[in-house]
């Protein structure tokens, strides 16, 4: 099983600001079979980014992913009001697909 | 625009069995992958397993012998089974769709079951 790490735990910034999440992967992750997700209290995730780059349908373009292998990243550009949330990653390259622990981005 | 609808029982005694169905109106079923996916309250994401749109089903091995998943086509309707049930069950349960086409990828999640084990 894959085991991913996400950091920081916790991010604070402010609106306006550049945010930068890692999530680091035991092993390599096959095809770059790494998604983000963005999940607000009370409410389901929504992805963002597979195969590590590619943004989901609908998702705006300040939200960037990046890496390979064992290494990735979700950039916000510039972050909105109402992207303060919890970001997961998941890697879906070998069964079990599994999920980071989370990281909680905050307002500064 | 697909829509799904999660339905089944939310308070289980432990041994139980938990009973989800996840009804997906608009698009076409037959080219989506399904998966359900849980959370622990205050917890994270944990994958429970999949259904391929060629037929087969791929399971956590942590759930493996507890969980079944299946797909009704004619109905249009996802299901997650899981036996003997215990308080580390308790969970919010989510169906989620993933759609594949020209634009990109696209998601679509149930409202999400709140499934609480308790004698």
């Amino acid at each position: 099983e894959i085991v991913l790490t996400q950091s920081p735990g916790t991010l604070s910034l402010s609106p306006g600001e550049r945010a930068t999440l890692s999530c680091r992967a035991s092993q390599s992750v096959s095809s770059s079979s790494l998604a983000w997700y963005q999940q607000k209290p009370g409410q389901a995730p929504r992805l963002l980014i597979y195969i590590a780059s590619s943004r989901a349908t609908g998702i705006p373009d300040r939200f960037s992913g990046s890496g390979s292998g064992t290494d990735f990243t979700l950039t916000i550009s510039r972050l909105e009001p109402e992207d303060f949330a919890v970001y997961y990653c998941q890697q879906y390259g070998s069964s079990p697909y599994t999920f980071g622990q989370g990281t909680k981005l905050e307002i500064k | 625009q697909v829509q799904l609808q999660q339905w089944g029982a939310g308070l289980l005694k432990p041994s139980e069995t938990l009973s989800l169905t996840c009804d997906v109106y608009g698009g076409s079923f037959s080219t989506y992958f399904c998966h359900w996916i849980r959370q622990p309250p205050g917890k994270g994401l944990e994958w429970i397993g999949d259904f391929t749109h060629s037929g087969i089903t791929n399971y956590n091995p942590s759930l493996k012998s507890r969980v079944t998943i299946s797909v009704n086509m004619s109905k249009k309707q996802l299901s997650l089974k899981m036996s003997s049930v215990t308080a580390a069950d308790t969970a919010v349960y989510y169906c989620v769709i993933y759609n594949l086409d020209t634009v990109g990828m696209t998601d679509y999640w149930g409202q999400g079951t709140l499934v609480t084990v308790s004698s």
